[in-house]
């Protein structure tokens, strides 16, 4: 079982349409959450840490259910330029961010 | 401000070549990462350096990966006798500590293709 499971995709919706993406970790000690897009051949960049008590950065929320250990991003008013892969990113290690990746779900949004 | 660099963009080898692959990160980083991206798969951590020293190599796949960092700066990440396996995007980040929510900016990444 991979470490950080996400549905690989792709999603397409139309603009203006709201998506959500869930991702799966297995291990129950991880200490912190994020999620990170991925352009086409591009590096990943930090998109939002996500927090025990949910988060929300624009158009972006982000929960965490640490119990269920199960987090998810929901993108509400898709813009085309939202259009890139979705990493769910958790750090598995106290002493500094080891970070696992999961391997994104593509999201294609369409005029 | 200048991000995370990394040299070459594009590196060609035969199989049983070494190669090195080099990174600059962000000034006053001192926190260090590499990563590898196979085709289709997650990024996969290989090592990460605090200053000189690396506390955790426990990522890199065999002893023919090796790296080091010095000056607290630029790290360089070698391949010895390398495999059609080792073909992938090898990915530098730096963050400014080595905290839990430090945030990791990532260089644009160096594509190795072993024939």
């Amino acid at each position: 079982r991979k470490e950080v499971e996400q549905d690989p995709g792709p999603f397409n919706v139309p603009e203006g349409a709201t998506v959500a993406f869930n991702c799966t970790y297995s291990n129950s000690a991880s200490q912190s959450f994020f999620w990170y897009r991925q352009d086409c051949r591009k590096e990943p960049k930090l998109l939002m840490s996500v927090y025990s008590s949910g988060n929300e950065d624009g158009r972006f929320t982000a929960q965490l259910n640490r119990a269920s250990q199960y987090i998810s991003l929901l993108i509400r008013d898709s813009k085309l330029s939202d259009s890139a892969t979705y990493l769910c990113v958790v750090n598995t290690n106290t002493g500094f961010q080891k970070l696992v990746f999961g391997t994104g779900t593509r999201l294609l949004v369409s005029p | 401000g200048a991000g995370v660099s990394q040299s070459p963009s594009n590196k060609v080898t035969e199989k049983g070549k070494d190669v090195e692959l080099r990174c600059d990160p962000i000034s006053g980083h001192t926190a260090l990462y590499w990563y590898r991206q196979s085709l289709g798969q997650g990024l996969e951590f290989l090592i990460y350096f605090q200053g000189n020293s690396a506390p955790d190599k426990s990522g890199l796949p065999s002893d023919r990966f090796s790296a080091e960092r010095t000056g607290g700066s630029v790290s360089t990440l070698t391949i010895q006798r390398t495999q059609q396996e080792d073909s992938a995007v090898y990915l530098c980040a730096s963050s400014l500590g080595p905290g839990l929510m430090d945030t990791q900016y990532f260089g644009p990444g160096t594509r190795l293709t072993v024939l």
